[in-house]
């Protein structure tokens, strides 16, 4: 199947700092790239979607200046974590589909945590 | 607007027991259908799926699903539990290959040895 690789698996930060968080589609060109976000013992709650060349479209609540998402091409997105504070820790979660297919692939996900 | 439910949060079995997890959606159209594991910090893997033409689908590690239209359920099998099979397990509806992926709560499944 296809792959998609995130990093950094995980990361740790300092309040205020910024944190990028890298989603790469290896073997296929993703056309739609989505970012999640997970809290403990909790479902997958999509913060975005992002298709490539385009602006990403967020999901309500999530604030677009504090979580930048960048889709330069088509096996690249990033999701830039800025200001960072310990209530932003959580897993981040990327997925990627190319255009047309029904089945997103994941990657392997990046815990974050604040200090 | 679309959505899924998962009955049960936690469901426990015992090792080489019926593996059986719930999923009802509900949809306008005929969905596309997903169950998804995943391992602690870890991301998801695709389990099985359904698109069109046969309406049980046979995934990886030994699980099944069946869509029961009439139902509106895509609930996931497996005969035997093995201990391997102890994650976090999340059904997924999709309206359209254009449309966002909505998840499950998840189910948690425990297999006791």
């Amino acid at each position: 199947g296809a792959v998609v690789s995130q990093h950094p698996s995980w990361v740790i930060c300092k309040s205020g700092t910024s944190v990028k968080i890298e989603c790469r589609s290896l073997d296929f060109q993703a056309t739609t790239m989505f970012w999640y976000r997970q809290f403990p013992k909790q479902s997958l709650m999509l913060m975005a979607t992002s298709n490539e060349g385009s602006k990403a479209t967020y999901e309500q609540g999530v604030e677009k200046d504090k979580f930048l998402i960048n889709h330069a091409s088509l096996t690249l997105s990033t999701l830039t974590v800025t200001s960072a504070h310990p209530e932003d820790s959580s897993f981040y979660i990327c997925s990627a589909r190319w255009r047309g297919g029904a089945e997103a692939f994941f990657g392997q996900g990046t815990r974050l945590t604040v200090v | 607007a679309q959505s899924v439910t998962q009955l049960g949060s936690h469901v426990s079995v015992s090792e080489g027991a019926l593996v059986l997890l719930r999923c009802n959606y509900s949809s306008s159209v005929p969905p596309y259908l997903f169950w998804y594991v995943q391992y602690p910090n870890q991301g998801l893997q695709l389990l099985l799926k359904y698109t069109t033409g046969a309406t049980l689908v046979k995934g990886i590690n030994g699980f099944e699903a069946e869509f029961k239209k009439s139902e509106t359920s895509f609930h996931l099998t497996k005969p035997s539990a093995h201990m391997s099979d102890a994650a976090e397990y999340f059904c997924a509806v999709l309206k359209t290959s254009y449309d966002k992926v909505i998840f499950g709560p998840g189910t948690s499944l425990s297999v006791i040895p």
